[in-house]
């Protein structure tokens, strides 16, 4: 059973394109982090988000706290924006500490 | 400003042996965390470590051990190396636990 999921796990897009990437967990979270991963590994944070809505550029991202689900947005894709994004949960277990859960990816593609 | 910086960039192990991955977070940034990331598969989360003490464990076994030292700088440990610890292993900083988290480039690390 995997905490966080995510939907689609590959994606084509033509440039220019309106594209959504969903993310749904299972378990009460402290924070949900949205990462952009390229072939080779470097990975970049996108989004920190506990709530609502926050805005970089072209990238939108979404969260919805009742419904343990949250979105990822790209307006206008562009062929440097294909890389692997994965959605992370964090929680905080009190004793133990913290925990961060992973989605396994969506694979995005943008053809010129 | 230096990112995150690992070392070393690739090992080579055989079965049975130990390993230290080193990692030196953004100036100023005090939380490290440590992630497995299996090919084709999503980051696992290993550990967190603030102000050089343990503030999250993830589902490791003993063999996984790690520190953080006075200067923040992070060491992880793992001991009788298995041939499905081959992995990249990724390092990440925070300025406090629960910031947004800064990725290093990773070990990537190949047991034989």
């Amino acid at each position: 059973k995997n905490e966080v999921e995510q939907s689609p796990q590959n994606l084509t897009a033509q440039e220019g394109e309106f594209i959504t990437i969903n993310c749904s967990y299972s378990v009460g979270i402290s924070a949900l982090h949205w990462l952009q991963q390229h072939p080779g590994g470097g990975i970049v944070s996108l989004f920190m988000l506990s709530s609502g809505k926050k805005k970089h550029g072209r990238l939108i991202a979404t969260i919805n706290i009742q419904e343990k689900h949250s979105s990822l947005h790209i307006t206008a894709s562009h062929p440097r924006d294909s890389a692997v994004y994965i959605c992370a949960v964090r929680l905080w277990l009190g004793g133990t500490g913290n925990q961060f859960y992973f989605g396994t990816g969506t694979s995005l593609t943008v053809i010129p | 400003d230096a990112g995150v910086t690992q070392s070393p960039t690739h090992l080579i192990k055989t079965r049975g042996q130990h390993v230290t991955l080193r990692c030196s977070p953004i100036s100023g940034h005090k939380s490290v965390s440590w992630y497995q990331q299996v090919l084709g598969q999503g980051p696992q989360f290993i550990f967190q470590y603030y102000e050089k003490e343990e503030r999250g464990r993830g589902n490791f076994p003993d063999r996984f051990s790690a520190r953080q030292f006075p200067n923040y700088s992070s060491e992880l440990n793992v001991n009788a190396l298995l041939l499905g610890d081959s992995a990249l292993y990724l390092c990440a900083s925070s300025s406090q636990g629960p910031d947004t988290q800064y990725f290093g480039p990773g070990t990537r690390l190949t047991v034989l």
